[in-house]
């Protein structure tokens, strides 16, 4: 149980078009997901949260405009990445968080490896 | 800046003998919980240990917390080729949000 899904594994896309990155919680409704960017070697970073229905809220320095979040229903949200750049080439993780018997947990999703030339 | 501190950030072992891996933190806690990642892949939830716990086990893994330390640690008993991995702690400071550390590679030589 708790499969969270990303779509796609991995995209090329060239400067300055836009890339739509889907998340899905497969089998679990999840009011909350998460989006994080890591780079290569490096940790995860929280660029911002995803509340279904309502806004999403964005950590400092992520720029809402340009990393659109969209959480449509308990089951999906979707990041977008506008007018991408070299600089946005990143490895994308969403997660779905679930209250279980210990306490509230993350799963991860596969990722998403996004090159942009 | 990041609210974990992994230590040792590299870990270099043969099959068999035991990793341990160490977390530090600067807030005070809900919760902390570990996470391996393969190369290229996400995460996958290990173990969460609550503030008011000391220590978990599951499996091959056993954790301890030390709040007053602000700090945990993860042990891999026996340890496999297939638990060759990066592994990161995370905080869950409060709403449910994770602050991950920087996270070790460990490798483990058959």
């Amino acid at each position: 149980g708790a499969v969270v899904s990303q779509h796609p594994s991995w995209v090329i896309c060239k400067s300055g078009t836009s890339v739509k990155i889907e998340c899905r919680s497969l089998d679990f409704q999840a009011t909350t997901m998460f989006w994080y960017r890591q780079f290569p070697k490096q940790s995860l970073m929280l660029m911002a949260t995803s509340n279904e229905g309502s806004k999403a809220t964005y950590e400092q320095g992520v720029e809402k405009d340009k990393f659109l979040i969209n959480h449509a229903s308990l089951t999906l949200s979707t990041l977008t990445v506008t007018s991408a750049h070299p600089e946005d080439s990143s490895f994308y993780i969403c997660s779905a968080g679930l209250l279980a018997g210990a306490g509230y947990e993350q799963y991860f999703g596969p990722g998403t490896r996004l090159t942009v030339t | 800046s990041q609210q974990g501190e992994e230590d040792p950030q590299a870990l270099s072992i043969q099959e068999g003998e035991n990793a341990t891996m160490n977390c530090s933190y600067k807030t005070s806690i809900n919760n902390l919980q570990w996470y391996r990642q393969n190369s290229g892949r996400g995460l996958v939830h290990l173990i969460l240990i609550r503030s008011n716990e000391r220590e978990k086990h599951s499996g091959r893994l056993r954790v301890t917390l030390d709040t007053s330390k602000k700090s945990s640690s993860l042990l891999i008993t026996a340890s496999r080729a297939a638990d060759t991995a990066s592994y990161f702690c995370a905080t869950d400071v409060a709403g449910n949000k994770l602050t991950f550390g920087g996270g070790t590679r460990v490798l483990v030589k058959p």
